[in-house]
């Protein structure tokens, strides 16, 4: 199957500052990629869909100015979370779709807000 | 009602049983179904696909898909304890860059005793 890197795996930051999140197919080309979030227990919640060279689409009641996502390349997607709190703390999953309607996803970044 | 039904379980089954796990739908338009396991804090990976309707078979593995019914199942035979893990069904109308998106189940938890 295809490989979805994410990096870093883990982040722990102050309240306040930015972190980037890059997501990357590793064996193929990605027009779109999609990020979630995911709870403990929970399921994922899709955020936004990212394609490349232009701008993503976000889910209804997702701060776009908040989570900012660009798709520069077409096995490069990155998701930066700005002022960041610690209700943002979470796991934060990325995947790139293939043309017959899968999707495979990256490991995972788990983020931490102190 | 949620479009994408799944019993979260959890489930718990001895080494070598079958595992019959189970999804039902509401959205008719449907046409792309994929299995996942995801493990603690790991990103899903995919297990199963099918289009439409029918059974597919992979190893230990089978996946059926009864559009009729709105119901989908993943049978898991010879059970293994690296088996324990969180399944989620996954669904879409569409392939990614028509405008679809995965619509997840709320995953099972399934554990393996040795």
């Amino acid at each position: 199957g295809a490989v979805v890197s994410q990096h870093p795996s883990r982040v722990i930051c102050k309240s306040g500052t930015s972190v980037k999140i890059e997501c990357r197919s590793l064996d193929f080309q990605a027009t779109t990629m999609f990020w979630y979030r995911q709870f403990p227990k929970k399921s994922l919640m899709l955020m936004a869909t990212s394609n490349e060279g232009s701008k993503a689409t976000y889910e209804q009641g997702v701060e776009k100015d908040k989570f900012l996502i660009n798709h520069a390349s077409l096995t490069l997607s990155t998701l930066t979370v700005t002022s960041a709190h610690p209700e943002d703390s979470s796991f934060y999953i990325c995947s790139a779709g293939q043309n017959i309607g899968t999707q495979y996803f990256g490991p995972g970044t788990r983020l931490t807000v102190l | 009602q949620k479009e994408v039904e799944q019993d979260p379980g959890p489930l718990s089954v001895p080494e070598g049983a079958i595992v019959s796990l189970n999804c039902t739908y509401s959205n008719s338009a449907f046409q792309y179904f994929m299995w996942y396991r995801q493990y603690s804090r790991k990103g899903p990976e995919l297990l199963m696909y099918t289009y439409s309707s029918g059974n597919k078979e992979d190893g230990r593995f089978t996946a059926q898909v009864d559009k009729s019914s709105k119901y989908i199942s993943l049978f898991i035979r010879d059970s293994q304890p690296s088996d324990s893990a969180t399944y989620l069904c996954a669904m879409s109308a569409m392939i990614y860059n028509q405008g679809g998106k995965l619509i997840f189940g709320q995953g099972t938890e399934l554990s393996v005793k040795p």
